[in-house]
């Protein structure tokens, strides 16, 4: 079993559509969340950050972490074209060394005008 | 802006030769680390360092080994390369204990 699931899609919604990302896992001592978008042949950008269970707000993107049920979501408000893309989640544990990242297999989405 | 950049975006190589792949990062991080992507597989670990001369394996380091003699240089080496080392490979860096890590563009490897 993964230690990350995520569902690859493809997702496809029409533009202006809330796009909600989700990504489960295992492992209890993963503290660190985040979420990395990545374009066609490109490399992933990070996205959003956050510690541990909660909201962060970063204009239409919103993560949030449950991590009493080791779920943890991305959602995309009044979603663009432009954010056609794979969307990935990543989680570290505090005490891992050298910071080492668990992804997802990522969520392919494609906002259609 | 960080900036993280690899030699080659496109690269096609014979089974058997010698491939290196180098990534250079300009902030100063402690950690690199190089990562295949596959389709169906997502990004997997190969090889990380945490500092100069250091490395540790990650998930998948068989047929691949690395060297870093310099802080801001993580080379990857297929010592010789096959077929099922076709992939897209990215670089990634970050500091010491922060769980960002910044990506250059990825080499998308090609092995005939």
């Amino acid at each position: 079993q993964k230690e990350v699931e995520q569902d690859p899609g493809p997702l496809s919604v029409p533009e202006g559509a809330i796009v909600s990302l989700n990504c489960t896992y295992s492992n209890s001592a993963f503290q660190y969340f985040m979420w990395y978008r990545q374009y066609s042949r490109k490399g992933p950008e990070l996205l959003m950050y956050t510690y541990s269970s909660g909201n962060k707000e970063d204009g239409r993107f919103t993560a949030q972490v449950d991590k009493s049920s080791k779920y943890i979501s991305l959602f995309i408000r009044d979603s663009q074209p432009s954010d056609s893309a794979t969307y990935l989640c990543a989680m570290s544990a505090q005490e891992t060394s050298g910071s080492r990242l668990t992804f997802g297999e990522g969520t392919q989405l494609t906002v259609n005008p | 802006d960080v900036k993280v950049t690899q030699s080659s975006r496109y690269l096609v190589k014979r089974t058997g030769e010698k491939v290196f792949l180098e990534c250079v990062q300009d902030m100063d991080h402690e950690n690199m680390f190089w990562y295949r992507q596959d389709p169906g597989l997502g990004l997997r670990l190969i090889y990380f360092s945490y500092d100069v001369k250091m490395k540790e394996k990650g998930d998948i380091p068989e047929g691949y080994s690395v060297s870093r003699e310099k802080k801001e240089r993580f080379s990857l080496i297929l010592e010789s390369a096959s077929t099922n080392q076709t992939s897209m490979y990215l670089c990634a860096s970050s500091f010491w204990g922060e769980g960002e890590q910044y990506f250059g563009p990825g080499t998308r490897l090609t092995v005939t």
